[in-house]
C-alpha cells in the first residue's frame, strides 16, 4: 500500500529555516509528480508547491515563491521542502501528496498524515 | 481569497442528499478536470472524486461529481453522521501554473 510519511516539522523563529521530508513507499516514486499542501490553523487547504516526476519542473504558490524550494531524491524515494525566511503566516500542518497529472487531469490520490510547522518567537 | 469558490457550510439530515458547489474560471475548472477531497481534522485528506466524476476504489457510490462549464458539484446521498467533514474541490490553474483549492465546505449532518 502506498505510504507517505512526513517529518521535519517543529518550532522555528521568524526568519528561520526548516527542511521538511516526505518518505514515499510502495509506488514507482520517479514516475509521479509530488505536491506539498498546507493547512494553517482554522483555515482551508492551500497548495504550496509541485515537482514533476523527473524533478525537472517545479511550481510554487505566490505566497512562498523565492522562499521555499521543493526537491526530490529518487535514490532515497524522498521529497523535500526547504523553507527559508519563515513567517508567522507559514504556521501550518504540511502534507505531502502523490499527484496524478496529464491531459488536463490533476489530482492527489495519496496523502501523508502531515507535519506541524510553527513559526513563532 | 481562494481561486475556487465554495459555500462555507452546508447541512442536511441523516439519509438526505446534499450538494456542494465549486465555481472557478476558464483557466482552471473550465479547461481542467476537477477533484474532490474529504478532510477530517487531524487526518490525511482523502480523494473522493477525480476527473470530475470518477470514484477511486473504495469510495461508495453515494458520492458523485459533475462539471459544467466553469463550475463543478459534489453530491452526497444517504447522508451519514460519519460524512461530517470538510470538503474541498481542487484542480490545476493553467494561467497561474499552480494547483488551486476551494476554500472548503463544512458538512454538518443534523
Amino acid at each position: 500500500e502506498v505510504q507517505l510519511l512526513e517529518s521535519g516539522g517543529g518550532l522555528v523563529q521568524p526568519g528561520g529555516s526548516l527542511r521538511l521530508s516526505c518518505a514515499a513507499s510502495a509506488f514507482t516514486f520517479s514516475t509521479y509528480a509530488m505536491n506539498w499542501v498546507r493547512q494553517a490553523p482554522g483555515k482551508g487547504l492551500e497548495w504550496v508547491s509541485s515537482i514533476s516526476g523527473s524533478g525537472g519542473s517545479t511550481y510554487y504558490a505566490a505566497s512562498v515563491k523565492g522562499r521555499f524550494t521543493i526537491s526530490r531524491d529518487k535514490s532515497k524515494n524522498k521529497l523535500y521542502l526547504q523553507m527559508n525566511s519563515l513567517r508567522a503566516e507559514d504556521t501550518a500542518v504540511y502534507f505531502c501528496a502523490k499527484v496524478v497529472d496529464g491531459s488536463g487531469s490533476y489530482y492527489m490520490d495519496y496523502w501523508g498524515q502531515g507535519t506541524l510547522v510553527t513559526v513563532s518567537s | 481569497q481562494s481561486v475556487l469558490t465554495q459555500p462555507p457550510s452546508v447541512s442536511a439530515a441523516p439519509g438526505q442528499k446534499v450538494t456542494i458547489s465549486c465555481s472557478g474560471s476558464s483557466s482552471n475548472i473550465g479547461n481542467n478536470y476537477v477533484s474532490w477531497y474529504q478532510h477530517l481534522p487531524g487526518t490525511a485528506p482523502k480523494l473522493l472524486i477525480y476527473e470530475n466524476n470518477k470514484r477511486p476504489s473504495g469510495i461508495p457510490d453515494r458520492f458523485s461529481g459533475s462539471k459544467s462549464g466553469t463550475s463543478a458539484t459534489l453530491g452526497i446521498t444517504g447522508l451519514q453522521t460519519g460524512d461530517e467533514a470538510d470538503y474541498y474541490c481542487g484542480t490545476w490553474d493553467s494561467s497561474l501554473s499552480a494547483g488551486v483549492f476551494g476554500g472548503g465546505t463544512k458538512l454538518t449532518v443534523l
